[in-house]
């Protein structure tokens, strides 16, 4: 079974790019999420997919970041325009129930 | 919203040594606990997780404990070896409810010195 896979693993764009992550989950897995983790602190909860539906999007930091999943298959997060701040690693994760989260290894994201 | 603590940052044992992860919540209503394990360059991965009508659960080295009333919740590791070394992240959420994203801790680097 394929698990979950993220593109691009990793990306160096300047202030003011826009960067497109992607996100494809374990086939048949219903839920997907989006985290970031930001260096030497915590992994923070971005927004939870049911399908193509937005179950919760209260982590998502600001109206530069948007996240899509047409179809309610893959997912797709976009900044636009990037930050300093926007730097970290954003980790996909999807799961069955809502149990058992399976990450992704991560994108990560530097912006100059 | 929900708030984890998690200590140490870093811990430092010997090799066959016990090694405890502490993790405190703040939502009386989270029920579900898990925790994750990351090594270098790869990713998180579920080693164990409890959820609230439980009070301890184990699997073989690995085992986490519940504390409902005190809303803390630990790992336990016993005989370490070299290849727990990672760091481990312990989370909790209100799972069934309509918001589930996990909340994480800030990760505790586990280091198994030989």
């Amino acid at each position: 079974e394929a698990g979950v896979t993220q593109f691009p693993s990793h990306s160096v764009i300047e202030k003011g790019q826009t960067v497109t992550l992607r996100c494809d989950p374990i086939s048949g897995h219903d839920n997907l999420y989006w985290y970031r983790r930001v260096m030497g602190k915590e992994i923070k909860f971005l927004l939870h997919f049911v399908k193509e539906s937005k179950q919760d999007e209260s982590g998502m930091p600001n109206n530069r970041f948007l996240a899509e999943r047409t179809g309610g298959t893959y997912s797709t997060l976009k900044v636009q325009p990037a930050e300093l701040e926007d730097s970290g690693v954003y980790f996909c994760a999807s799961s069955h129930n809502r149990y058992g989260l399976f990450f992704g290894s991560g994108t990560q994201l530097s912006v100059l | 919203g929900e708030n984890v603590e998690q200590h140490p940052s870093t811990l430092s044992v010997q090799e066959g040594d016990s090694a405890v992860i502490k993790c405190t919540y703040s939502d009386s209503a989270s029920n579900y606990f898990p925790w994750y394990k990351q090594e270098l360059g790869k990713r998180p991965q579920l080693i164990i997780d409890i959820r609230s009508n439980v009070g301890e659960k184990k699997d073989q080295r690995i085992a986490v404990t519940l504390n409902k009333t005190a809303k803390h919740f630990s790992l336990h590791i016993t005989e370490t070896q070299p290849e727990d070394s990672a760091v481990y992240f312990c989370a909790a959420t209100y799972s069934g409810g309509g918001a589930d994203g996990l909340t994480f801790g800030k990760g505790t680097h586990l280091i198994i010195q030989p």
